[in-house]
């Protein structure tokens, strides 16, 4: 199973955007890169995931680059309600157990 | 709201005593995922079931067992319980078990062991 490396923490200001960065670089042809977000000791929060397009829904952006060993994970305009720990995993091929590191600490600062 | 239903909330009990956790897939979800959370652990994956049947085993102890029962509800049994059991413990689901099927996840039962 691939493993993903993460800058253990990150902060960002209110209103900018946040960029965080996830390294995957023994990922799969057929593997997802997922993203998820657990705030406080809430249950970890289902954000994006993607193959090999960029995608983007209604609460950030998935950048893959082209040879699929990196991806971002974009929130274009961050709130303080986005502090949280942000986790990139990558989908095992043959089954979705999510893995789960150590995560990004984002804090989101006035 | 996920969708995913975890009871109890919260629980107290003492050091080798036995307690079940029960979660509410979401509707339509065959696959449940069983995680624990302690504060120097991190998310730990446990064990999955798919449709009844045992898909994956992770850092699950012996003193842990699970199940899924035909109405899709699954239950986490821990039993002799010590002191480092104390954690949040999350139920997800999911509609299959490939890559590409999104997993949510419950709000979590947390146990405290006295």
């Amino acid at each position: 199973d691939a493993k993903t490396t993460q800058p253990p923490s990150m902060d960002c200001a209110e209103g900018r955007a946040a960029n965080l960065p996830c390294n995957h670089s023994t990922i799969s042809g057929n593997e997802y890169v997922y993203w998820y977000r657990q705030i406080h000791s809430q249950g970890p929060q289902y954000i994006i995931h993607g193959l090999k397009n960029n995608e983007t829904n209604e609460m950030a952006s998935l950048i893959i680059t082209e040879d699929r060993k990196s991806s971002t994970l974009i929130l274009p305009h961050a709130t303080l309600r986005d502090t949280a720990v942000y986790y990139c995993i990558v989908s095992p091929l043959n089954n979705n157990d999510m893995r789960f590191g150590a995560g990004t600490r984002l804090t989101v600062k006035p | 709201d996920s969708g995913v239903t975890q009871t109890p909330k919260h629980l107290i009990t003492a050091t080798g005593q036995r307690v079940t956790l029960r979660c509410s897939p979401r509707s339509g979800d065959l696959s449940v995922y069983w995680y624990q959370q302690s504060l120097d652990q991190g998310l730990q994956f446990l064990i999955q079931y798919y449709n009844g049947e045992e898909r994956a085993k992770g850092n699950i102890l012996e003193r842990f067992s699970a199940q899924q029962f035909p109405d899709l509800h699954s239950e986490l049994n821990l039993s002799s319980l010590e002191l480092g059991d104390s954690a949040l413990y999350f139920c997800a689901s999911s509609v299959s078990f490939f890559s590409g099927n999104t997993i949510y996840f419950g709000e979590g039962s947390w146990l405290t062991v006295v």
